[in-house]
């Protein structure tokens, strides 16, 4: 069956440091990726997606890249700061839909 | 401007009674989503419409019924609360399911707490 995995435990770092969070799937062939962000008691918010064929995409301070090959995607944040503790979520196309990994808790001390 | 809001935020209720959650999108989207989030933070799809149409419904109890009056609102009622019911649950949105990729902008959620 699909799975998508992400880093169950929390993400420690120090301000101004790079976060580096991670999304293993397996028996996926997704088309492209996403990467959410949710604040307590808040809905997932939107942040960068990536197709199967792009390797690497940039949005300001974040970086995602895709290997299709491994099944997985790295989500880089440089320059981290406290505002940037959250949850980020991975999630996959489907027919239809997304499926969401379970998010990992990234945790930015000053 | 909210662009997709859900109403109540918070609804505490006790064991089989039955209630609704509303969801309206003002982004102009054709598809509308309800998730549930439990305790473990775990997102997972529960119904999919598209243009008032169901497209998606992912063994959910049939105590949940949803209901799309206009393709700006998706309506989540359920019947005979169980503790199990207990969870967020999530109004999201996105353009026609089927122009891929589509991203997915969501509500502020739900805190359902049956006792």
């Amino acid at each position: 069956s699909q799975k998508i995995e992400q880093n169950s435990e929390a993400l420690n770092i120090q301000e101004g440091k790079t976060a580096t969070l991670t999304c293993n799937y397996t028996n996926y062939s997704p088309a492209y990726l996403q990467w959410y962000r949710q604040d307590p008691g808040r809905g997932p918010v939107f942040l960068l997606l990536i197709r199967e064929n792009e390797k690497e995409k940039r949005k300001e301070r974040l970086k995602v890249t895709f290997d299709t090959t491994l099944k997985q995607s790295l989500f880089h944040i440089t320059a981290s700061q406290p505002a940037d503790s959250a949850t980020y979520l991975c999630a996959l196309e489907g027919y239809s839909t997304l499926t969401f990994g379970k998010g990992t808790m990234l945790l930015v001390s000053p | 401007d909210t662009a997709v809001s859900q109403t109540p935020k918070y609804l505490v209720t006790q064991m089989g009674n039955d209630k609704s959650i509303k969801c309206e999108q003002n982004l102009g989207h054709d598809t509308m989503y309800w998730y549930k989030q439990d305790s473990k933070k775990f997102l997972k799809i529960m119904f999919s419409y598209n243009n008032k149409e169901l497209i998606i419904n992912e063994t959910v109890p049939n105590r949940f019924s949803p209901k799309s009056p206009d393709k700006a609102h998706l309506n989540l009622h359920i019947n005979s609360l169980e503790l199990g019911d207990s969870a967020v649950y999530f109004c999201a949105s996105s353009q026609d399911h089927l122009a891929l990729p589509y991203e997915q902008y969501f509500g502020p959620g739900t805190r359902l707490t049956v006792t």
